[in-house]
């Protein structure tokens, strides 16, 4: 079964709001990685986070890591139009250094409307 | 522009052709990966080189062969594939093997087989 369960499924909110996504993973992580995909495209790296942090900030994007739950949170505030897209969680395994995989979620879709 | 060049954009090809997705990346990356992104799926880790050695291949069926001549790009060679076989596929870079640094996408290759 997958490692990271992104919830929910889709979101819709108008411009200026925030989102919330949020991730669920089964084992123990390295670290948990974040991944925006517009339509059709490839994935862009957004931000990471190491198994021992909490949170982690990046211009309007916010990271929380609870590793008591295996749980992660995506919070985009003041969003914009040009948000909407497909949001990824990716989950590394701890000892695994060669060359080894990120396991990514279903992901969420993301609609910004104008 | 990300760094990480695939082609072709799109490819449409019959069961029994032979073709090759190219992947080329001018980062300095140690490792690369193939992934394949299917309609309602997360994403699959396919092949992934380190150093240009494979060090992962997820139970992929032979009909997909890679090829890794140097650490800059990666090909994946494709042979008497089948319709589920459609989807994106991604090629991505990263750093270092490691998993404490992000992965790079490229813009990925549309497949269609019919």
């Amino acid at each position: 079964s997958q490692q990271g369960e992104e919830d929910p499924q889709a979101l819709s909110i108008q411009e200026g709001e925030n989102a919330t996504m949020n991730c669920s993973y089964k084992t123990s992580i390295n670290n948990l990685q974040w991944y925006r995909q517009n339509s059709g495209r490839g994935l862009v790296h957004l931000i990471l986070i190491r198994s021992n942090e909490r949170e982690k900030h990046s211009g309007r994007l916010r990271v929380t890591l609870d590793t008591s739950k295996k749980s992660s949170s995506l919070l985009i505030t003041a969003s914009r139009a040009a948000d909407t897209a497909s949001y990824f969680c990716a989950t590394a395994m701890p000892g695994e250094t060669s060359g080894s995989r990120l396991t990514f979620g279903e992901g969420t879709q993301l609609t910004v409307n104008p | 522009e990300t760094g990480v060049t695939q082609t072709p954009r799109h490819l449409v090809m019959g069961m029994t052709n032979k073709k090759s997705l190219k992947c080329e990346q001018h980062l300095g990356h140690n490792a690369m990966y193939w992934y394949k992104q299917s309609a309602k799926k997360p994403l699959e880790l396919m092949f992934v080189y380190n150093f240009k050695e494979q060090t992962e291949n997820n139970s992929v069926p032979s009909r997909f062969s890679p090829e890794c001549p140097n650490s800059s790009h990666l090909f994946l060679h494709l042979h008497t594939l089948q319709p589920e076989d459609s989807a994106l596929y991604l090629c991505a870079s990263s750093q270092e093997p490691g998993l404490v640094s992000g992965y790079t996408f490229g813009s990925g290759t549309r497949l269609t087989v019919v």
